[in-house]
């Protein structure tokens, strides 16, 4: 299975900043997916990101606010930009693994992210 | 738009108790349906699938069985044990859409000796 890690784990920053978040894949994969978990919610998805192509992003989310890079098959980040207390969340990359009969998604271990 | 519904929390329980943690979900065309779990402190992960309908997903004592006359997708174990406590997810990745997955609210499930 693929092993996932995030940087940086955790951090507190400044409304009006911007943070990028990386995601490392010990493994070329093809499909990257960017989720949100805001406190006490669940995960929602804000994009997918395919290497080689644009990210495709759900309904209420925007490249303007979370513009997001993938240059390599096992590297992907997340930029959020501007960012308001309501940006506070858990953000989690995935990436998905084709194993033999079916699909299966793998989870980072998370960027904890408090804005003041 | 697709979605998934699960029972709330927190749930209970005491050590050897019967679970199950119920999950409904709203979709076209025919989704995969998944449990994850989340330990305290640790990442989220698979806990059982099921792909097409009339599937029973099976993991660690957990079932589940997807039921498209009902579309439901329960989660269920005969005895826990305070190990099981952390939060549980049920999911549906939708037909053809590029494998996105779609979560239902979580159920934080808590066991006591």
């Amino acid at each position: 299975s693929a092993v996932i890690s995030q940087k940086p784990s955790r951090d507190i920053c400044q409304r009006g900043t911007s943070l990028t978040i990386q995601c490392q894949v010990d493994s070329q994969v093809t499909m990257m997916f960017w989720y949100r978990q805001q406190p006490g919610q669940s995960l929602t998805l804000i994009a997918t990101a395919n290497q080689g192509s644009e990210a495709t992003y759900e309904s209420g989310f925007v490249i303007d606010k979370f513009p997001i890079s993938r240059p390599n098959l096992t590297f992907s980040t997340l930029t959020v930009s501007n960012m308001s207390p309501e940006d506070s969340s858990i953000y989690l990359c995935s990436v998905e693994e084709r194993l033999p009969g079916y699909n299966e998604q793998f989870f980072g271990p998370g960027t904890r992210l408090t804005v003041l | 738009g697709d979605s998934v519904t699960q029972m709330e929390g927190p749930v209970t329980l005491s050590e050897e108790a019967f679970l199950t943690i119920n999950c409904t979900y709203t979709a076209t065309g025919y989704p995969s349906l998944f449990w994850y779990v989340q330990y305290p402190g640790e990442g989220l992960q698979l806990l059982l699938k099921a792909t097409k309908a009339d599937d029973k997903g099976s993991n660690k004592g957990f079932e589940a069985t997807y039921r498209k006359e009902t579309t439901s997708f329960h989660l269920e174990k005969g005895s826990v044990q305070v190990s099981d406590s952390a939060v549980y997810f049920c999911a549906l990745s939708p037909y053809n859409q590029g494998g996105k997955l779609i979560f239902g609210q979580g159920t934080e499930l808590s066991v006591k000796p």
